[in-house]
């Protein structure tokens, strides 16, 4: 089974500010890599599959890049919607597809 | 527009059974794979089983393995979900997804409670 990690757990960023999430694979998982959002109460939504793409209707300000093992979510300018749960998750060799533990951003 | 409309959530006691369902609409249903994720009160997400367009692959977590049954009606444009065997550690939110390899849609989720 491939581990999924993010760091950091919890992520403190002021409005306006950039939010670099970490997501790391316990093996290659070449670019087979998503990002979701969940706000609190609300389902997960992607945002990006293929370790960069960005899902219809995701704004620009939410990119992902990385392959391998070691990929990154960067929102650049907080806005007050972005403060929420990312999760990443693998779908290369599955069964299972792992989910990460996510990182919370939170405001500063 | 995709939607998925989960249903049959519920209280049950350990070793009941539950059957959930998710209806889909806004795309071709019988050509995606469809997939189960849960997520437990304030923890992350677990991927449970996934079942293909025409239903003849079906894959299951090892925990729930021999326990729950994914299922699809093509003609309804619905999948299943049977829950058999429940433990406490089985209560979640359980969302239906459609499944591109990652989860590209999610449905709002039904809530399965386990417990004495």
């Amino acid at each position: 089974e491939i581990v999924m990690t993010q760091s950091p757990a919890t992520l403190s960023v002021s409005p306006g500010e950039r939010a670099t999430l970490s997501c790391r694979a316990s093996q290659s998982i070449s670019n087979n890599l998503a990002w979701y959002q969940q706000k609190p109460g609300q389902a997960p939504r992607l945002l990006i599959s293929g370790a960069s793409t960005r899902a219809t209707a995701i704004p620009a300000r939410f990119s992902g890049s990385g392959s391998g093992t070691e990929f990154t979510l960067t929102i650049t300018s907080l806005q007050s919607e972005d403060f929420a749960v990312y999760y990443c998750q693998h779908y290369n060799t599955w069964p299972p597809r792992t989910f990460g533990q996510g990182t919370k951003v939170e405001i500063k | 527009e995709v939607q998925l409309v989960e249903a049959g959530g519920g209280f049950v006691q350990p070793g009941g059974s539950l059957r959930l369902s998710c209806v889909a609409s806004g795309f071709t249903f019988n050509i995606y794979s469809m997939s189960w994720v849960r997520q437990a009160p304030g923890k992350g997400l677990e991927w449970v089983s996934t079942i293909s367009g025409s239903g003849g692959n079906t894959y299951y977590a090892d925990s729930v393995k021999g326990r729950f049954t994914i299922s699809r009606d093509n003609s309804k444009n619905t999948v299943y979900l049977q829950l058999n065997s429940l433990r406490a550690e089985d209560t979640a939110i359980y969302y239906c997804t459609k499944d591109s390899y990652y989860f590209h849609f999610w449905g709002q989720g039904t809530l399965v409670t386990v417990s004495s």
